[in-house]
């Protein structure tokens, strides 16, 4: 049974035409990330969210926003892609702080194609 | 210098061979690491958490030696389903960070 579900798998979208990603989660975890990953390269982790509290790497672009309305749900909107925004976007979750007990749980990945 | 390093290879490795893979990171103050598996165009799974006194699953064996800041995956006996790329995680505070990973390719 998925626990972390994200649509849509697929996304194609044209340069500057916005664009919204989602994340739903069975587990009622109360941290929620969502990562970045281009070919060949690590995770690189946008944002996430403890509960409500929204927390932003200093260099994620302002071009990401998200959204999280409740526990289950979490949005990344892509307000003006560009082609250099065409990657795997990843959603995961914890229990609370990551440690050897509560671990990452990721979604399959919605990926973004930007004409 | 990157928070946290692996060597990207690949590894070309025949199966039933052991393999060895290392991870380095720069942060003393880390606090937790794992392994994890990501295979083609799929996400990553969590393949095993890492303890200074070191762990085994299987035929897999993770260890961390925190003097030396770096953390060590051992496949014995490979098989051709272990190809994949592993990815080595450390968290730091609520900072969670990946490095790029280590292909491994099982050669028939």
């Amino acid at each position: 049974d998925a626990m972390v579900i994200q649509n849509p798998r697929y996304q194609v979208t044209q340069f500057g035409k916005p664009v919204t990603l989602s994340c739903s989660q069975t587990l009622n975890h109360n941290v929620m990330y969502w990562y970045q990953q281009k070919s060949s390269q690590a995770p690189k982790l946008l944002f996430h969210y403890y509960d409500k509290d929204f927390n932003n790497e200093a260099d994620t672009p302002d071009n990401f926003q998200s959204r999280r309305p409740n526990t289950s749900f979490c949005f990344l909107d892509i307000r003006s892609p560009g082609l250099g925004d065409a990657a795997m976007y990843l959603c995961a979750t914890s229990r609370g702080r990551v440690s050897g007990a509560n671990v990452l749980t990721f979604g399959a990945g919605s990926r973004l194609t930007v004409l | 210098r990157k928070e946290v390093e692996q060597d990207p290879g690949p590894f070309n490795v025949p199966e039933g061979a052991t393999v060895a893979f290392n991870c380095t990171y720069s942060n003393s103050a880390s606090q937790s690491f794992f392994w994890y598996r990501q295979d083609c165009r799929k996400e990553p799974k969590l393949l095993m958490s890492v303890y200074s006194s070191g762990n085994e699953d299987g035929r897999f064996t993770a260890q961390l030696n925190r003097a030396s800041q770096y953390i060590s995956l051992l496949i014995r006996d490979s098989k051709l389903s272990d190809s994949a790329t592993y990815l080595c995680v450390v968290r730091r505070d609520d900072k969670i960070i990946f490095g790029k990973g280590t292909r491994l390719h099982i050669l028939p």
